[in-house]
């Protein structure tokens, strides 16, 4: 069965602790794999998409990398505005499989 | 470019009672979807549609009807709306199916009384 599991459910992080985000999936025929920001009352919000193991893409504090099984966020040195739900999805050949989101919420 | 719109952005109705949410894109997508949103569930697909004219059912479509009768709007139709039915609604378009991003626009939220 076609699945997208996301770690840990939540955390907490001080200001500037690195840390990193999980999602791995089980997809036939992966075609991409999607990171999304959501803040709360808000649509998500395209941050990556990667479409083949090896692959890594950075935005400022954040890198994404992709295995043939999992995804990584990488978060350095993070700020309290880098509070939110981020949310993992993989898009097989016809359908995309959103996981639960990882609640992060980094204190000053 | 206004991306993905949706409208309203809340919406209280009564058991029974049917609406229609609204959503438009202006970016000429093929592909647009409507998911749910409820706590610890993650976003579900609704109904999705490929084209103009051209519909499927994802993974939760009892209650709900969608249309396409052009490329830019999809709305998406409650008939009889039940407490079951509250919970957040985004509309989202894509160029494709897998492989390209999905924008989202910024939801409705629905009370079902």
């Amino acid at each position: 069965e076609d699945q997208v599991t996301q770690s840990p459910e939540a955390l907490r992080l001080q200001e500037g602790e690195s840390s990193s985000l999980n999602c791995s999936y089980t997809v036939s025929g992966l075609r991409g794999l999607f990171w999304y920001r959501q803040d709360p009352g808000k649509g998500p919000e395209f941050l990556f998409t990667l479409y083949s193991a090896g692959e890594e893409k950075e935005k400022e504090r954040l890198k994404a990398t992709l295995t043939k099984k999992e995804s990584f966020l990488h978060i350095t040195a993070p700020k309290p505005e880098d509070s939110a739900t981020y949310l993992c999805a993989a898009g097989g050949d016809d359908k995309i499989i959103f996981g639960k989101g990882t609640r992060l919420h980094i204190l000053p | 470019n206004a991306g993905v719109t949706q409208t309203p952005k809340f919406q209280v109705l009564k058991t029974g009672q049917s609406m229609t949410l609204q959503c438009a894109q202006d970016m000429n997508h093929e592909y647009m979807s409507w998911y749910r949103q409820d706590p610890g569930m993650g976003l579900r697909l609704i109904h999705y549609s490929v084209g103009a004219g051209i519909t499927d059912q994802g993974e939760v479509p009892n209650g709900y009807n969608v249309s396409r009768s052009t490329t830019e709007d999809f709305p998406l139709r409650l008939l009889s709306a039940a407490p079951s039915q509250t919970s957040v609604y985004f509309c989202a378009s894509s160029s494709g199916q897998g492989r390209d991003t999905q924008y989202f626009g910024p939801g409705t939220r629905l009370t079902v009384l």
